[in-house]
Formats: structure tokens, sequence, C-alpha cells
């Protein structure tokens, strides 16, 4: 069965502070991976999707980045956090067909706290 | 175009029903719904796919509407297990694009 695995599970970060967050999917291979956000009391907001090593789409412009160095393993990173940059940061993935009809399964998450 | 659910947050009495309804202003080729319990991450529940299909699970069921642009999702004889926040995500083409757009989130309280 596949898993997913995200961490750590919470960060407490000053400003102007670097970030790694990682994420691995196990028992299954080529996945569509995703980067989500989500504010306090919010929605998901998508922030990057990959669908292959190397292969990343950028949704909204900010301050952090994803890469993809392995099939299985999708990184959000940032030089330098902002406040802005606080929430839950779930990460996903799916099968390689078509978002519209491929169910995204969702890692446990990381919350992250920036002062 | 994030679509648009409604109500925003509900409160229920065990073995009550409730409808969350999910609408968007561009045409859709599918539907997801998703319950997320607090501080945890979404738990997958059911894909519609256009054609107006109705899916079930247990006693939760949703509908897809393609020509209105919408789905709802029913519960019926609410449970305590059911409480959380229900969201929509839709998928607007076949190809792969790579996204869902999620809504806004409902919040749902079943209480004793």
């Amino acid at each position: 069965s596949q898993t997913i695995h995200q961490w750590p599970a919470t960060l407490v970060q000053p400003v102007g502070s670097p970030l790694s967050l990682e994420c691995t999917v196990e028992g299954t291979s080529n996945p569509n991976l995703y980067w989500y956000r989500q504010a306090a009391g919010r929605g998901l907001q998508l922030l990057f999707y990959s669908v292959g090593i190397g292969q990343i789409s950028s949704e909204v412009p900010q301050n952090l980045s994803a890469s993809r160095p392995q099939d299985r393993q999708f990184i959000l990173s940032s030089k330098k956090l902002l406040l802005s940059d606080s929430g839950f940061y779930l990460c996903a993935w799916s099968g390689q067909g078509p978002a519209s009809w491929e169910t995204q399964y969702f890692g446990p998450g990381t919350r992250l706290l920036v002062l | 175009q994030q679509p648009v659910q409604s109500p925003q947050a509900v409160i229920l009495r065990e073995g009550e029903d409730a409808v969350i309804n999910c609408s968007s202003s561009k045409a859709l080729y599918s539907v997801h719904w998703y319950r997320q319990k607090h501080g945890e991450a979404p738990i997958f529940l059911m894909i519609l796919l256009k054609g107006g299909e109705q899916k079930g699970h247990d006693k939760i069921s949703a509908s897809f509407n393609e020509k209105k642009q919408q789905s709802s999702l029913y519960l019926t004889a609410s449970q305590l297990s059911y409480s959380g926040t229900y969201f929509c995500g839709t998928g607007r083409g076949s190809s792969n694009t790579g996204k869902l757009i999620f809504g806004q989130g409902t919040t749902l309280q079943v209480k004793p």
C-alpha cells in the first residue's frame, strides 16, 4: 500500500531564516506530487505541483520554491521566511493521470510558525 | 476561480441530515470531496465525474450537475464522527494540468 510521509511535523522558525520541508511517498512510482498551504481556518491553496523528476509548476509567486530530486521525493524550500509563511503545509500525491480524475492523498502535514 | 461552498458552517444534532453545496462559475469536469478533522490531513471521500452521476459511501452521498456547474454532498443520519471541515475540489479538464481548485470549506459540527 502507498504511504506518504512529511517532516518535520512542527517547526518554529524566526523571520529571515531558511526553510526545508520534505515529503516522500512509498509504494508507488511516477506519482504526481503537490504542495499546499492552509492558513488557520482557511482552505487549501495549491503552491506547486510536479508530474516528474525536475518538473515543477508554480501556482503562486512568492518566496517559496520546490524541487523534486527523486521520483518520490518533493521538497519545499525558502531562503528567507516571512511572517506570512506561517501555516499548515500539506504534501499530496496522486496517480499519473489528469488531476480531474485522480484522487489526491494527503500527508500528515507540517505546522510552520514563523516568529 | 475558487468554487463557492455553502453554507460556511452548520451545527447538527446526531441523527439529523445536512447538505453541503459546491458551485463554480466555470465548466467542471469533476468534483472531489474531502473531510478534514482539526489539525489533521484531509481525507478523501469521493470523486464525481461529469455525467450527472451520484455516488454514495455509507450514509454520505453526492451528486454532480455539470450543467449547473455544482455538486452537493448529502450527509444523512449524521454521526459524531462526521464533524469536521468539508472541502470540494474542482477539476476543469481532462488534460494533466495537475490542478484541483478547492473551495473555502464548510465546517460541520455534530452534537450529541
